[in-house]
């Protein structure tokens, strides 16, 4: 079972639509990263979260330390916002990533 | 800032060739980590280094992968002999202090091992 665990795989949504990806860890951990893969393969860490919640613009993530599960939420969703969504613990176990395509 | 360097963006090499992949953390960023990201296993720390030392190279394939960092503006990646499951996008990427800090990542090299 690897240590990291995304959901889901891939994601296909309408312009608009909010959308969420998960992320469920097994290791102990001080900080969570989510990190955003663009098709030219450019990697972006959106953020970085030991407790709670963190909102940038569209952008918010969620952490429950107890639950060892996080989500990041996308809100009004646009095309650019097509990419692949990983996200880190430690130093640094990724998850496999979430390919997301936001259709116009 | 220009963010992390990298060099060379792109480098095909033949099966057995020396390979050596560069990078240059942003300044005042005094941890630097080494990634690969393949198909098949994603991600994948190789080593990283804390104050130009190296705290944690567990990720490294094997020995024909070596990383050093000879000072705090650069580090070097080198395979040798490279073979063609070396194959992969390598990144760098550096932080600025603890682990609860923001990595700053490379464009990356993508290495094609013929």
């Amino acid at each position: 079972k690897n240590e990291v665990e995304q959901s889901p795989q891939n994601l296909t949504a309408q312009e608009g639509e909010f959308i969420t990806i998960n992320c469920s860890y097994s290791v102990g951990i001080s900080a969570l990263h989510w990190l955003q893969q663009h098709p030219g393969g450019g990697i972006v860490s959106l953020f970085m979260l030991s407790s709670g919640k963190k909102k940038h613009g569209r952008l918010i993530a969620t952490i429950n330390i107890q639950e060892k599960h996080s989500s990041l939420h996308i809100t009004a969703s646009h095309p650019r916002d097509s990419a692949v969504y990983i996200c880190a613990v430690g130093h640094m176990r990724f998850g496999a990533g979430t390919r997301l395509t936001v259709k116009p | 800032d220009a963010g992390v360097i990298q060099s060379p963006r792109h480098e095909v090499t033949e099966m057995g060739q020396e390979v050596t992949l560069r990078c240059k953390p942003i300044s005042g960023h005094n941890s630097l980590f080494w990634y690969r990201q393949t198909m098949m296993r994603g991600l994948e720390l190789l080593i990283y280094f804390n104050n130009n030392v190296p705290i944690d190279d567990s990720g490294m394939p094997e020995d024909r992968f070596s990383a050093k960092m000879p000072n705090a503006s650069f580090s070097t990646l080198k395979i040798q002999p490279s073979e063609p499951r070396d194959s992969a996008v390598y990144f760098c990427a550096s932080r600025s202090r603890g682990v609860t800090d923001t990595q700053y990542f490379g464009p990356g090299t993508r290495l094609t091992v013929l």
